[in-house]
C-alpha cells in the first residue's frame, strides 16, 4: 500500500464549486504539505502543517484552505473553484527528525475547473 | 531572481551519454539540497540527497559548492530509463522546501 495517498486522482469540475482534495499518510510524519504544479512550472507551495491544529500559508495560498483534524491526513479545498486553479496537485510528508529530510509525495490529484 | 534556478533544457541525448545538470540558488541559509525524479504526469521521487562532500549513487553524481550556492548532477551511461524531468530541491532544515522549476532530459536510443 502506497505510503501517502490522495482522493479523488481526478476532478473536472465548474466554475465556482466548491471542492476537496483530501491526503492521507502511513509514515506517521508531523509534517504535511500541499504543492501545486503547472505545465513548465516548479512545484509552487500553497500550505503546509507541522502539526495537528497548525496551519501555515505558503507561496500562492490564496483562493484556498487547508485543514489538518489528525496527524495522518491533511485535506485542500478549493472555496469556489476557478479555470485558473487547473492543476496538478501535490501532496508531501517530511520527517523533521530524519537524518535526510526528504519529502514523500502522493500521486498527484489532476484538477481541471471549467 | 527566482530561489532556485535549473538550466532550461530540454536536454536530448543519445544512450551512452554523460549529461550533466546545474541549479543555483539565492538563500545561503539553504542547509540541505536533493535532487528528485519525476516522471511525465507522476509525482516527484527522491533521487539523492546532496552532501558537501559530494556523494556517488551508481552512475549519478552529485556535488555541492556552498560558496557559489551552486549544486550539479552528473548522469554517466545515460539509458533510455533516464528519461524524466528532474527537480533541484533545497531547504533551511526542513522548514521550507523550494522546488527549482527543473530539467528535463529526454535519452534518444
Amino acid at each position: 500500500d502506497a505510503d501517502v495517498t490522495q482522493t479523488p486522482r481526478n476532478r473536472i469540475t465548474k466554475t465556482g464549486k466548491r471542492i476537496m482534495l483530501e491526503c492521507s499518510q502511513t509514515k506517521g510524519h508531523d509534517r504535511m504539505y500541499w504543492y501545486r504544479q503547472d505545465p513548465g512550472l516548479g512545484l509552487r507551495l500553497i500550505y503546509y502543517s507541522f502539526d495537528v491544529k497548525d496551519i501555515n500559508k505558503g507561496e500562492i495560498s490564496d483562493g484556498y484552505s487547508v485543514s489538518r483534524q489528525a496527524q495522518a491526513k491533511f485535506s485542500l479545498s478549493l472555496e469556489s473553484a476557478i479555470p485558473n486553479q487547473t492543476a496538478l496537485y501535490f501532496c508531501a510528508t517530511s520527517d523533521p527528525y530524519s537524518s535526510y529530510n526528504e519529502q514523500f509525495f502522493g500521486p498527484g490529484t489532476r484538477l481541471t475547473v471549467l | 531572481r527566482k530561489e532556485v534556478e535549473q538550466d532550461p533544457g530540454p536536454f536530448n541525448v543519445p544512450e551512452g551519454a554523460t549529461v550533466a545538470f546545474n541549479c543555483t540558488y539565492s538563500n545561503s541559509a539553504s542547509q540541505s539540497f536533493f535532487w528528485y525524479r519525476q516522471d511525465c504526469r507522476k509525482e516527484p521521487k527522491l533521487l539523492m540527497s546532496v552532501y558537501s562532500s559530494g556523494n556517488e549513487d551508481g552512475r549519478f553524481t552529485a556535488q555541492l559548492n556552498r560558496a557559489s550556492q551552486y549544486i550539479s548532477l552528473l548522469i554517466r551511461d545515460s539509458k533510455l530509463s533516464d528519461s524524466a524531468t528532474y527537480l533541484c530541491v533545497v531547504t533551511n532544515y526542513g522548514q521550507n522546501f523550494v522546488f527549482g522549476p527543473g530539467t528535463r532530459l529526454s535519452v534518444l536510443p
